[in-house]
């Protein structure tokens, strides 16, 4: 059973960059047909979907925050990292590690979560 | 940017049929996922392309996609349906989710 970990500082300066690392357990990160994605909540809100990463390398990101984020992957180690340059108070949220399967013209969805962690931005 | 519409929140009655729907441009062209979230927890995926349901999910939870708008359809609503449900597709390569809908069963 594949679990998902976030982990990293809980708060952020202004500014600053927001760097949080996921590690994958109980399956490969280079298993084919996987994305694994980044998903926040803003506190009392809903679900916005950062973007994802393939464990080739290849990534796709939300528009809207597409020239502050960048997510890598570091299949040796079974982790794959966000950062989020240039934060302000708006980029505080529950940040999740997540895995979406999609295959050909399928997508069968995010059926993959880490329990989450939150990150404050605050001075 | 495209966009998903809900119903900020529906209530239903124990036993009773709750339907909760998500609409967007061409939707049905479009495959929908749909997650349960209950507080303090992570979200779980309790229907994917349109209609189908994960292993371990109760067949009272069902799906639909048509033109605009996906619906969501919970039979014989429980109070542990209570949660808010967030509808999902892709545009354009990138996810998009609806702004979540919460179900109140009273």
């Amino acid at each position: 059973q594949v679990r998902l970990q976030e982990s990293g500082p809980g708060l952020v300066k202004p500014s600053q960059t927001l760097s949080l690392i996921c590690t994958v357990s109980g399956g490969s990160i280079s298993s084919g047909g996987y994305y694994w994605t980044w998903i926040r909540q803003h506190p009392g809100k809903g679900l916005e979907w950062i973007g994802y990463i393939f464990y080739s390398g290849s990534t796709d990101y939300n528009p809207s925050l597409k020239s502050r984020v960048t997510i890598s992957v570091d299949t040796s180690k079974n982790q794959f990292s966000l950062n989020l340059s240039s934060v302000t108070a708006a980029d505080t949220a529950v940040y999740y590690c997540a895995r979406e399967s999609q295959g050909g013209a399928h997508y069968y969805g995010v059926d993959v979560w880490g329990q989450g962690t939150t990150v404050t931005v605050s001075s | 940017s495209y966009e998903l519409t809900q119903p900020p929140s529906v209530s239903v009655s124990p036993g009773q049929t709750a339907s909760i729907t998500c609409s967007g441009d061409k939707l049905g062209d479009k495959y929908v996922c749909w997650y349960q979230q209950k507080t303090g927890q992570s979200p779980v995926l309790v229907i994917y392309e349109d209609d189908k349901r994960p292993s371990g999910i109760p067949e009272r939870i069902s799906g639909s996609n048509s033109g605009s708008t996906a619906t969501l359809t919970i039979s014989g609503t429980q109070t542990i349906d209570e949660a808010d449900y967030y509808c999902q597709a892709w545009d354009s390569s990138a996810g998009v989710f609806g702004g979540g809908t919460k179900l109140t069963v009273l």
